[in-house]
């Protein structure tokens, strides 16, 4: 079946504008992780969502990030005026549960700010 | 002490050998290990899961883990140069709300 989809998949936009990205889960997934990832270093862990309960926003670097999303399909996640230090490579996961299910990583949305 | 821990590398192995990647983890209750690869500029890809004591195989990759020692390893038979990729580590934290990444090591098959 269908992977889990991200777009753009290229972003390029100017410092103190605002940006957000779009993740389609895969289907029947109910859990949902943005990570993000700076050049040359690891995964660094943004939000959580599980069905309908609250989302675990305790990665989010700074109440520049939010987040959404509705039910178990897809989510956004926003970034209001954007920094330099924001240029990364934002990824998605999805995985059937939590607890001990894999997840499945989206091909990414790359992010540059000039 | 930091939570997953795994050499950098870069390991360089001839084509055709075995190549041994290792990851250590601090957290005792962790019940679930996952070894994911990234090719450079893309994203990761699971490679293997594992959540028993002992020998996981799957065709040229065996996962191993030892809960007693806190270590987790993947092995690589018969490395390819495909195989050359950042190979990364990883297990739930607490809550099951994230998955915990190593570094990663950064293996090199050459021919």
């Amino acid at each position: 079946g269908a992977g889990v989809s991200q777009s753009p998949s290229n972003k390029v936009t100017e410092k103190g504008k605002d940006v957000e990205l779009r993740c389609d889960p895969i289907s029947g997934h109910t859990a949902l992780y943005w990570y993000r990832q700076r050049l040359g270093q690891g995964l660094e862990f943004l939000i959580y969502f599980q069905g309908n309960s609250a989302p675990d926003k305790s990665g989010l670097p700074s109440d520049r990030f939010s987040a959404e999303r509705t039910g178990e399909s897809v989510s956004t996640l926003t970034i209001q005026r954007t920094q330099q230090e924001d240029s990364a490579v934002y990824l998605c996961a999805s995985s059937e549960g939590t607890g001990h299910q894999p997840q499945h990583f989206g091909d990414g949305t790359r992010l540059s700010i000039l | 002490q930091k939570e997953v821990e795994q050499n950098s590398g870069p390991l360089s192995v001839p084509e055709g050998a075995i190549a041994s990647l290792n990851c250590t983890y601090s957290d005792r209750g962790s019940q679930s290990f996952f070894w994911y690869r990234q090719y450079s500029g893309k994203s990761p890809e699971l490679i293997m899961s594992i959540y028993s004591n002992g020998d996981k195989e799957d065709g040229r990759f065996t996962a191993q883990l030892n809960k007693a020692s806190q270590y987790v390893s993947l092995l690589i038979r018969d490395s390819q140069p495909s195989d050359s990729a950042t190979y990364l580590c990883a297990f739930p934290g607490r809550g099951y709300n994230k998955l915990i990444f190593g570094a990663g090591t950064r293996l090199a098959v050459h021919p």
